[in-house]
């Protein structure tokens, strides 16, 4: 079953505005994760964020987290037309070996 | 360094054919991972290699799918016989150590999927 349930299903914008995407997920984490993935494309690894951490950043990306709501936000500034994609969370399985995958949002920045 | 490479990229086949992705992780990972993922969702596990072991295929629907890592480095993942709902895209991942977020690097690494429509 899905660990993480990514919100808005969809965003739209312009080139230059903040994106905002959401994540909850159900169980207890050691970290989450957050992939991209370009149509037609696998999935790209962005950034990851452990259980004792509440904010990363990587260049235009902001990552946050909040364990007491199990859940977590990913933040791309100024936007781009190629940062257009799905952008999915990822925790790991009970086990610890694998990733579970959310729904995704699919991001479309237009020009 | 190259990627984790699959094929073939695109597949059409009648429902109750049969059909095989191949896919070769990146050097030196130990471990291997098949997805899947159907249109418009994120990519379920259907199992997981750590070499040419199996760790988790609790997803996998043995009556229909199959996969074996022989050798401990290409992989192939079978479907006999297919039917309308495996329409998917397949994506393949390596990572470099046992499981991912367990030792070392906490990333893994997919190729471009292999997207296969049965008719």
């Amino acid at each position: 079953s899905q660990q993480g349930e990514e919100d808005p299903q969809a965003l739209s914008i312009q080139e230059g505005e903040n994106a905002t995407m959401n994540c909850s997920y159900k169980t207890s984490i050691n970290n989450l994760q957050w992939y991209r993935q370009n149509s037609g494309r696998g999935l790209v690894h962005l950034i990851l964020i452990r259980s004792n951490e509440r904010e990363k950043h990587s260049g235009r990306l902001r990552v946050t987290l909040d364990t007491s709501k199990k859940s977590s936000s990913l933040l791309i500034t100024a936007s781009r037309a190629a940062d257009t994609a799905s952008y999915f969370c990822a925790t790991l399985n009970q086990a610890g070996t694998a990733l579970i995958f959310g729904k995704g949002t699919t991001l479309s920045v237009s020009s | 360094e190259a990627g984790v490479a699959q094929s073939p990229r695109y597949k059409i086949i009648e429902k109750r054919q049969s059909v095989a992705f191949w896919c070769n992780p990146i050097s030196g990972h130990a471990t291997l991972y098949w997805y899947q993922q159907i249109l418009g969702q994120g990519p379920k596990l259907l199992i997981q290699f750590q070499n040419n072991g199996v760790v988790d295929d609790s997803q996998l629907p043995k009556d229909r799918f199959s996969a074996e890592r022989l050798k401990g480095v290409d992989s192939t993942l079978k479907i006999q016989p297919a039917k309308l709902e495996d329409s998917a895209v397949y994506l393949c991942a390596s990572s470099l150590v046992k499981g991912v977020g367990v030792f070392g690097p906490n990333e893994a690494f997919f190729g471009q999927g292999t997207r296969l429509t049965v008719v």
